[in-house]
């Protein structure tokens, strides 16, 4: 399987803060991942797919860049909405896989 | 608007098979390439991916799951439905059923989910 790592496992930002958050594949994985939102109590919302492209509806603050092995999902101005767990997720081999999550929290 | 909506949580004993339905709603299973799937996410976890099937039968499982686990599908009745047999404590989680969409790239997410069913397993 695919292992998926991110960095950091929490982080604690400000409203109108800019943050990113890392996530590692055990091998490569082309352009295929993506990234979830999940809000306690909510099933997750993706908000970008092929690493890059930002799924419609999905506020322009968020953005994702990467191939191979490492990405990143940067919130460039954080919104009180924005205080949640996010997840990458790897659609190159399966099964499918997960990364840990970040949970981002009010400082 | 499509929309995914599991069967209700509920309580399973150990050593037996745990039985979910999705109903969807919106659009019909057949249409489109999509697969339709099941991830799970135990109590404080992230989540796992269980499996998918397409409206044509086809599925793949998550060998984590040791062929424990049937998909199948009712295009009648805009549904599809997993079982996961044998289970222990370690199968208590949310489950949710989400629809994989792939971009033109191919690259396949989760864009449509289910709100969650808590299934625990004890006895």
């Amino acid at each position: 399987d695919v292992q998926m790592t991110q960095s950091p496992s929490s982080v604690s930002a400000s409203v109108g803060d800019r943050v990113t958050i890392t996530c590692r594949a055990s091998q490569g994985i082309g352009t295929w991942l993506a990234w979830y939102q999940q809000k306690p109590g909510k099933a997750p919302k993706v908000l970008i797919y092929a690493a890059s492209s930002l799924q419609s509806g999905v506020p322009s603050r968020f953005s994702g860049r990467g191939s191979g092995t490492d990405f990143s999902l940067t919130i460039s101005s954080l919104q009180p909405e924005d205080f949640a767990t996010y997840y990458c997720q790897q659609g190159n081999n399966f099964p499918f896989t997960f990364g840990p999550g970040t949970k981002v929290d009010i400082k | 608007q499509l929309q995914l909506q599991e069967s209700d949580s509920g309580l399973v004993r150990p050593s037996q098979t745990l039985s979910l339905t999705c109903a969807i709603s919106g659009d019909s299973i057949s249409s489109g390439g999509f697969s339709w799937n099941w991830i799970r996410q135990p109590p404080g976890k992230a989540l796992e991916w269980i499996g998918y099937i397409y409206q044509s039968g086809t599925s793949s499982y998550n060998p984590s799951l040791r062929g424990r686990v049937t998909m199948t599908i009712d295009r009648s009745r805009n549904q599809f439905y997993l079982h996961l047999k044998s289970v222990t404590a370690a199968d208590t989680a949310v489950y949710y059923c989400a629809r994989e969409s792939p971009d033109s790239s191919g690259s396949p997410f989760f864009d449509y989910w289910g709100r969650g069913s808590l299934v625990t397993v004890s006895s």
